[in-house]
């Protein structure tokens, strides 16, 4: 089955410090990798994705991610974390399951973000 | 930029009553989405239509319906409201699948409350 963890319910991080997000999957076939943002009483914001290509993928707000195909795992990442960054994140992987389709997601439970000045 | 629009922000209505939550999106988007979120269990696909007319069960279709009759338009039913279904309803599309890697865009979400 399908499947993204996120075993991190919350990650606190000092303004001005590396984060790190961590995510990681299981699926069948070839991954294609989501990252997500969601501040508080909005919607799902799109920051970057992994198709194929290069493990480092650069996104939206100095956001990236590195793909891991030995360790399935795609992780988040910032080099300096910034008080605005403080939001929920989700990991998501296209699911294959639906026939026909195959254009959903399946998402991680989220990871709550906080930043502290 | 890629707009999905959910006109209702923020509902309350009674147990028992029909509710509708409409969602139209300006990208000419052939996938159209109805996700559920929930704290603690994150995202869950309610339905979702890969053309018009065309409608697909997710993982929680049981007390919903779907409705789309043009391609932008995607409306999530309540048949009967339960309190069970207070929640975050959040509209989203994309692209045909063919492209897997294709990015799904979803709109601010509708609070619901039932009571």
């Amino acid at each position: 089955a399908q499947s993204v963890a996120q075993p991190e319910d919350q990650v606190n991080v000092a303004e001005g410090n590396p984060l790190t997000v961590k995510c990681t999957y299981s699926v069948s076939g070839n991954p294609y990798l989501f990252w997500y943002v969601q501040y508080p009483n909005r919607g799902l914001q799109f920051l970057l994705k992994y198709i194929t290509g290069d493990n480092l993928v650069k996104g939206s707000y100095g956001f990236e991610a590195e793909f891991n195909k030995s360790q399935t795992s795609f992780h988040l990442k910032k080099p300096s974390a910034l008080v605005s960054d403080s939001a929920l994140y989700f990991c998501a992987v296209r699911d294959s399951n639906y026939g026909g389709s195959q254009g959903n997601l399946i998402f991680g439970k989220g990871t709550k973000l906080s930043v502290k000045p | 930029d890629v707009k999905v629009t959910q006109s209702s922000r923020y509902l309350v209505k009674r147990t028992g009553e029909k509710v509708f939550l409409e969602c139209v999106q300006d990208m000419d988007h052939e996938n159209m989405f109805w996700y559920r979120q929930d704290p603690g269990l994150g995202l869950r696909l309610i339905y979702f239509s890969y053309d018009v007319k065309m409608k697909e069960k997710g993982d929680i279709p049981e007390g919903y319906s779907v409705s789309r009759e043009k391609k932008e338009r995607f409306s999530l039913i309540l048949e009967s409201a339960s309190t069970n279904q207070t929640s975050m309803y959040l509209c989203a599309s994309s692209l045909p699948s063919q492209g897997s890697g294709n990015t799904i865009y979803f709109g601010e979400g509708s609070w619901l409350t039932v009571v």
